[in-house]
């Protein structure tokens, strides 16, 4: 069963700022999901990703697959970016679904 | 459009008392659908998966069940709650496993 890590839990930053989260995991993937989660619970796809590179507006997210490895970026942070941002995978079929980190919270000071 | 609907937002339901909580999906047909739930200070946890009408898996032992009595209702309930069953509860669906996933908003359930 994949494990999914991603880190850091918790960070906090001033507007502006050039914003890294980071997911790791232990098994092959057929896909990896970012996916963003407001206070009020909804979750919110960003992308999804099975190699390579995807850019929407400010936000960029890379995987590697060699090393089980991928990263959100958001450039010139503002405070409403502010959410918790999951990383999750799907790595055989249908029945397994995705499988989730615990979220990255993401704090945006003006 | 596709769209998903989940309901209720938030509930607070004593210990022994029935769950029932409805997801409906809009605009796709014969989705993959599924409920999740995240406990405090965890991920979010498959707990049930249908790929059709009275197809249901469960991924983990629990006093939870689902149902889906049409393509794009899914329905998890409970006889009997448990403080444990406290929870965000999310319903989910996919055209297919290695397609985009979309969410609905969610409920948050306090058992007491």
């Amino acid at each position: 069963k994949n494990e999914v890590e991603q880190s850091p839990q918790n960070l906090t930053a001033q507007e502006g700022e050039f914003i890294t989260i980071n997911c790791s995991y232990s098994v092959g993937i057929s896909a990896l999901h970012w996916l963003q989660q407001h206070p009020g619970g909804g979750i919110v796809s960003l992308f999804m990703l099975s190699s390579g590179k995807k850019k929407h507006g400010r936000l960029i997210a890379t995987i590697n697959i060699q090393e089980k490895h991928s990263s959100l970026h958001i450039t010139a942070s503002h405070p409403r970016d502010s959410a918790v941002y999951i990383c999750a995978v799907s790595s055989g079929g249908g029945a397994d679904g995705l499988t989730f980190g615990k979220g990255t919270h993401l704090i945006i000071q003006p | 459009s596709q769209t998903i609907h989940q309901w209720p937002a938030t509930l607070v339901q004593p210990v022994g008392s029935p769950l029932s909580l409805e997801c409906t999906v809009e605009g796709t047909s014969n989705p993959n659908l599924y409920w999740y739930r995240q406990a405090a200070g965890r991920g979010l946890q498959l707990l049930f998966y249908s790929i059709g009408i009275d197809q249901i898996s469960s991924e983990v032992p629990q006093n939870l069940s689902a149902s889906r009595p049409q393509d794009r209702q899914f329905i998890l309930s409970s006889k009997k709650l448990l403080l444990s069953d406290s929870g965000f509860y999310l319903c989910a669906w996919q055209t297919d496993w290695n397609t985009e996933a979309f969410f609905g908003q969610g409920t948050r359930l306090t058992v007491v």
